[in-house]
């Protein structure tokens, strides 16, 4: 009964190298949430997807980030060329089409920039 | 306006006191209303949902909720060291979530 997994858990990337951050949903889940969260911070809402669509990125930053959900595999959210800035910790959530459907987390990946 | 607003504390009780964290919420077309709670480092962890008006009880912990009033809170009872958290309170509508800023609670021994 596996939970929301996520890796790498952390990931250290120097400044203008690409991050790549993984998510499997809960078993039976087709919804995938990624949020980002700073130190001491709120959660951040980044991007919403189901299989194969991106239902909402709003927010997302427009530049640098990007982020998929095949058909087969996990999601993946991508920074591409990382700057300090960006170093927080990125949750994964998962939950089911149901109406009251629950959101479970994941462990979340901590991502440090050098 | 925020789609969720709670107070940020921090809130401190002593062990066994009951602990009492509220939230508030924009939108009356919010279907669904939880409670997570986060310690330090830590992911969020589901610990509370409540779909209808009236009272949730699950152990030490009860839900309210008050449509007409937008308003969500968490009691706490015989409240423990193990409970110094912060407690996120999360609103569902359509198939978005909208997240509160957390409220740290400390229970002093």
């Amino acid at each position: 009964n596996a939970g929301v997994m996520q890796n790498p858990r952390h990931l250290v990337r120097r400044r203008g190298q690409e991050a790549r951050l993984r998510c499997s949903p809960m078993k039976g889940h087709s919804h995938v949430y990624w949020y980002r969260q700073l130190p001491e911070e709120g959660l951040k809402f980044m991007v919403y997807l189901q299989k194969e669509n991106i239902i909402d990125e709003s927010g997302m930053p427009k530049e640098r980030f990007s982020a998929e959900f095949p058909k087969e595999g996990p999601s993946i959210l991508r920074i591409q060329q990382v700057v300090r800035g960006d170093s927080a910790a990125y949750f994964c959530a998962s939950s089911d089409r149901t109406g009251h459907g629950e959101l479970f987390f994941g462990e979340g990946s901590r991502l440090t920039v050098l | 306006q925020k789609e969720v607003e709670q107070n940020s504390g921090p809130l401190s009780v002593p062990e066994g006191a009951i602990a009492s964290l509220n939230c508030t919420y924009s939108d009356r077309g919010s279907q669904s209303f939880f409670w997570y709670r986060q310690y330090s480092g830590k992911s969020p962890e589901l610990i509370m949902s409540i779909y209808s008006n009236g009272d949730k009880e699950d152990g030490r912990f009860t839900a309210q909720l008050n449509k007409a009033s937008q308003y969500v809170s968490l009691l706490i009872r015989d409240s423990q060291p193990s409970d110094s958290a912060t407690y996120l309170c999360a609103v569902k509508r359509g198939n978005q979530f909208y997240f509160g800023t957390g409220t740290s609670l400390t229970v002093i021994p």
